[in-house]
């Protein structure tokens, strides 16, 4: 079964520039996540979909960080303007309920570097 | 709040030892645990959970973790470690209050021949 895709795998852009990234979740599967990882720490949860609906977002920089996933399906997750702190690694991830007990599926992430 | 500590940076084991990777949490309810490998220029993969019942579980790759409610700890254990479980590991917990998976802040493993 294929997995979740990510695009771009880096991206290099200077600070108050924008960024976008996207992602395609396994297919059927209709939890999606969006994780911030700074190198030497664990992935930061941002935000959290249920289909196409926002079950958290409680952890998203919402001044500069939007995301949408508007038919359910594939996501965008942007920052205007990017700030140096905003370098990390980006992971996409799905899980086919968003069930407390459920293992959540990676893609391979976007690294993101602000100068 | 829920929160997850791993307190070691680094293990060193040498291969064909036994490895312990600890992880302790702190959280209000029945926690969800979890343990997730990183490679290399990879994503995150999972190794095993514990939800509820037997406290030792087993996962992938022949790793194995013991949940201890008292101590609230799940550490993962592997009798004989491969030069090849050389990565970065993490240990998440999940509870229904709250229901996002908080990670801990990685523990590499280096294994050496």
């Amino acid at each position: 079964e294929a997995g979740v895709a990510q695009s771009p795998r880096y991206k290099i852009i200077e600070k108050r520039q924008s960024v976008a990234f996207w992602c395609n979740p396994i297919s059927g599967h209709a939890t999606l996540y969006w994780y911030q990882q700074i190198l030497g720490q664990g992935p930061k949860l941002l935000i959290q979909f249920q289909n196409n609906g926002v079950v958290d977002d409680s952890q998203l920089p919402k001044d500069r960080f939007s995301a949408e996933r508007l038919k359910g399906v594939d996501s965008t997750l942007k920052i205007q303007p990017a700030k140096l702190e905003d370098s990390a690694v980006y992971l996409c991830a799905s899980s086919l309920e968003g069930g407390l007990n459920e293992k959540l599926f990676f893609g391979s992430g976007t690294q993101l570097s602000v100068l | 709040a829920q929160s997850v500590a791993q307190p070691e940076d680094q293990v060193n084991v040498a291969e064909g030892n036994p490895l312990t990777v600890k992880c302790t949490y702190s959280v209000s309810g029945n926690p969800y645990l979890f343990w997730y490998v990183q490679y290399p220029n990879r994503g995150l993969q999972f190794l095993l959970k514990y939800i509820t019942g037997d406290n030792l579980v087993k996962g992938s790759y022949g790793f194995e973790a013991e949940f201890n409610k008292s101590q609230t700890s799940f550490h993962l254990k592997k009798p004989s470690a491969l030069v090849s479980d050389s990565a970065l590991y993490f240990c998440a917990v999940r509870v229904k209050v709250y229901n996002k998976l908080i990670f801990g802040a990685g523990t590499r493993l280096a294994v050496h021949p």
